[in-house]
């Protein structure tokens, strides 16, 4: 069966260090990888999207790498900051009009 | 600034109730989508809409049902609500450029408890 799996364990990092998420899936050939930060009570927000075609993808601090052959993405915040606590989900999409949510990784940075 | 507003950002209903969520985006999104987040299972697709008055099933819409009578309006109807129903449910637009990939634009969430 298609899942999307991301670390259910809270990842808790110094502030300054780099946060390295990740997100594997099987049983999927997605077109398009998204990541969101989600805040506790809120809906999640869109950070970066990154094309099966593409290999890395950066924003400011943040940095996505897309591996099909792994079936692997790794969400990386460098120079984190207390402010960058968060849950952050990976979606997947296939190219229809349908995108699959992980559960997320909770990440705690400490100052 | 795009908007995603939710008629209620907490509700306590009553087992049998019918409930009604609703959903308004002010960006001409054509898709629409209700999720339910529960904790450890991530966001569900209930329903989404590509267009007006057009609904198609998600992946748990047992229980459910949906309206889209204008395009930036999405309902989420729970025909008799019961317990397994409390969740917080999000809901969500996009643009449509063809592919259906575009990043969603999240509401605020209702935390809905059925008792």
């Amino acid at each position: 069966s298609q899942k999307i799996e991301q670390n259910s364990e809270a990842l808790n990092i110094q502030e300054g260090k780099t946060a390295t998420l990740t997100c594997n899936y099987t049983n999927y050939s997605p077109a398009y990888l998204q990541w969101y930060r989600q805040d506790p009570g809120r809906g999640p927000v869109f950070l970066l999207l990154i094309r099966e075609n593409e290999k890395e993808k950066r924003k400011e601090r943040l940095k996505v790498t897309f591996d099909t052959t792994l079936k692997q993405s790794l969400f990386h915040i460098t120079a984190s900051q207390p402010a960058d606590s968060a849950t952050y989900l990976c979606a997947l999409s296939t190219g229809g009009f349908k995108t699959i949510f992980g559960a997320g990784t909770r990440l705690f940075v400490k100052a | 600034d795009v908007k995603v507003t939710q008629s209620s950002r907490y509700l306590v209903k009553r087992t049998g109730e019918k409930v009604f969520l609703e959903c308004v985006q002010d960006m001409d999104h054509e898709n629409m989508f209700w999720y339910r987040q529960d904790p450890g299972l991530g966001l569900r697709l209930i329903y989404f809409s590509y267009d007006v008055k057009m609904k198609e099933k998600g992946d748990i819409p047992e229980g459910y049902s949906v309206s889209r009578e204008k395009k930036e309006r999405f309902s989420l109807i729970l025909e008799s609500a019961s317990t397994n129903q409390t969740s917080m449910y999000l809901c969500a637009s996009s643009t449509n450029t063809g592919t259906g990939n575009n990043e969603q634009y999240f509401g605020p969430g209702t935390r809905l408890t059925v008792t």
